[in-house]
């Protein structure tokens, strides 16, 4: 069983869309939790944390469920520019363990 | 924010040869570098921990002798892929995590190397 588990891409939706993606980790251990997103042949960058109460950041709302080891991103009013790989990442005491990623890809 | 650097941004070398790969945090320092490796359509996977001055520590799978890791100061890492084969073609990543401040989890990545060996 992989680390961290995410749901097998791609998904392909139109401009406005409302998306979700779903998360699960294995180690019930891990300390924080994150969302990253990743363009094509660049670096992962950090889209946000993952808080046990929730946390929104504009169009972005991210969810914790520490019972059911359950992380979630939803994407709202979704955007061309949101096309790119979203990747849910882990924290092993002081390592980040990535999820294989889903892939987005939002068309007019 | 935080800046990372790689150099190169990619390599492209013959079977047999060996490639080394800089890591410089630029405007931070950083007890703690970690280097990742990323396949096509796969996620990163970490492959060793460097800690300045100390040896570093490596993934399981991962051989210490082919992956030379070297962290002599508080913004350089390197990672030495010696005698290079075709498998071991991949994106290279090094992030590194502020030594003074910072989240446990916040690393700070770089831009990647592109390794191409034929």
């Amino acid at each position: 069983r992989k680390e961290v588990e995410q749901d097998p891409g791609p998904f392909n939706v139109p401009e406005g869309a409302t998306v979700a993606f779903n998360c699960t980790y294995s180690n019930s251990a891990s300390q924080s939790f994150f969302w990253y997103r990743q363009d094509c042949r660049k670096e992962p960058k950090l889209l946000m944390s993952v808080y046990s109460s929730g946390n929104e950041d504009g169009r972005f709302t991210a969810q914790l469920n520490r019972a059911s080891q359950y992380i979630s991103l939803l994407i709202r009013d979704s955007k061309l520019s949101d096309s790119a790989t979203y990747l849910c990442v882990v924290n092993q005491g002081g390592k980040l363990i990535f999820g294989q990623g889903t892939e987005l890809s939002v068309k007019p | 924010g935080a800046v990372v650097s790689q150099h190169p941004s990619w390599v492209i070398c013959k079977s047999g040869t060996s490639v080394k790969i800089e890591c410089r945090s630029l405007d931070f320092q950083a007890t703690t570098m970690f280097w990742y490796r990323q396949f096509p359509k796969q996620s990163l996977m970490l492959m060793a921990t460097s800690n300045e001055g100390s040896k570093a520590t490596y993934e399981q799978g991962v051989e210490k002798d082919k992956f030379l890791i070297n962290h002599a100061s508080l913004t350089l890492s390197t990672l030495t892929v010696t005698s290079a084969h075709p498998e071991d073609s991949s994106f290279y990543i090094c992030s590194a995590r502020p030594g003074a401040s910072g989240l446990v989890g916040t690393q700070y990545f770089g831009p990647g190397t592109r390794l191409t060996v034929l």
